[in-house]
């Protein structure tokens, strides 16, 4: 029972041109979203986050969208890099529990 | 400053044998959460400590994991015994406060191996 899905285990994109990473959620209790970033052979580290009472965070090339109605979030890189050549994780909070999809692979091709 | 330790960073072991991964949170951290990353299912959580308690391991596969904080800065993650399909990546991580708002700091993980 996946309440945090990532549908797309892969996407490859042209450098300089925008990344869109997608997840959907189940559990309406989710009061809490982040996104990770995680390269072979290391831990995910923390990439951008949003509160359910908002519906956009930027942070330079990221931004995160958050639509509750659809329980759908996603990530934008403006512009891509080869450098955000990783997995990406959407996740989700509620209570103390960090609950993580199965990540989406990005290639940024240059 | 050091960030989450975890180790070994690599195991192999033959199905039948007892494995234990180990784990130092960042000093301060009250939270501990162990998590294991499979191609299929991602990032799932095992289990998390709060002031060395178990909170919730109700991710916990069976009944051969076993996890326990004995005191703030270490925790253990025992698999007895190991089968073929617990080969995964482990990762330990900890945090200020919990998931609530709060980010998670990961080691690097454990890769497990179990033929």
């Amino acid at each position: 029972d996946q309440q945090v899905k990532q549908n797309s285990p892969s996407l490859s994109v042209q450098e300089g041109r925008i990344s869109i990473l997608n997840c959907d959620y189940t559990n309406s209790m989710f009061d809490y979203f982040l996104w990770y970033k995680k390269y072979p052979a290391e831990g995910p580290t923390f990439l951008i986050s949003i509160s359910s009472i908002k519906d956009k965070n930027e942070d330079g090339r990221f931004t995160v969208f958050l639509n509750k109605s659809a329980k759908h979030l996603s990530l934008h890189i403006v512009p891509s890099q080869p450098g955000d050549s990783a997995v990406y994780f959407c996740a989700a909070i509620y209570g103390n529990k960090l609950v993580f999809g199965a990540g989406t692979i990005l290639r940024v091709k240059s | 400053d050091a960030g989450v330790i975890q180790s070994p960073r690599h195991e192999v072991t033959e199905m039948g044998q007892e494995v234990t991964l180990r784990c130092k949170p960042i000093s301060g951290h009250d939270y501990l959460f162990w998590y294991r990353q499979t191609m299929m299912r991602g990032l799932e959580l095992l289990i998390y400590f709060n002031n060395n308690v178990p909170i919730d391991d109700s991710g916990m596969p069976e009944d051969r994991f076993s996890a326990k904080m004995p005191n703030a800065s270490f925790s253990t993650l025992k698999i007895q015994p190991s089968e073929p399909r617990d080969s995964a990546v482990y990762f330990c991580a900890s945090s200020f406060f919990g998931g609530q708002g709060g980010e998670l700091f990961f080691g690097e993980g454990s890769r497990l191996t179990v033929l």
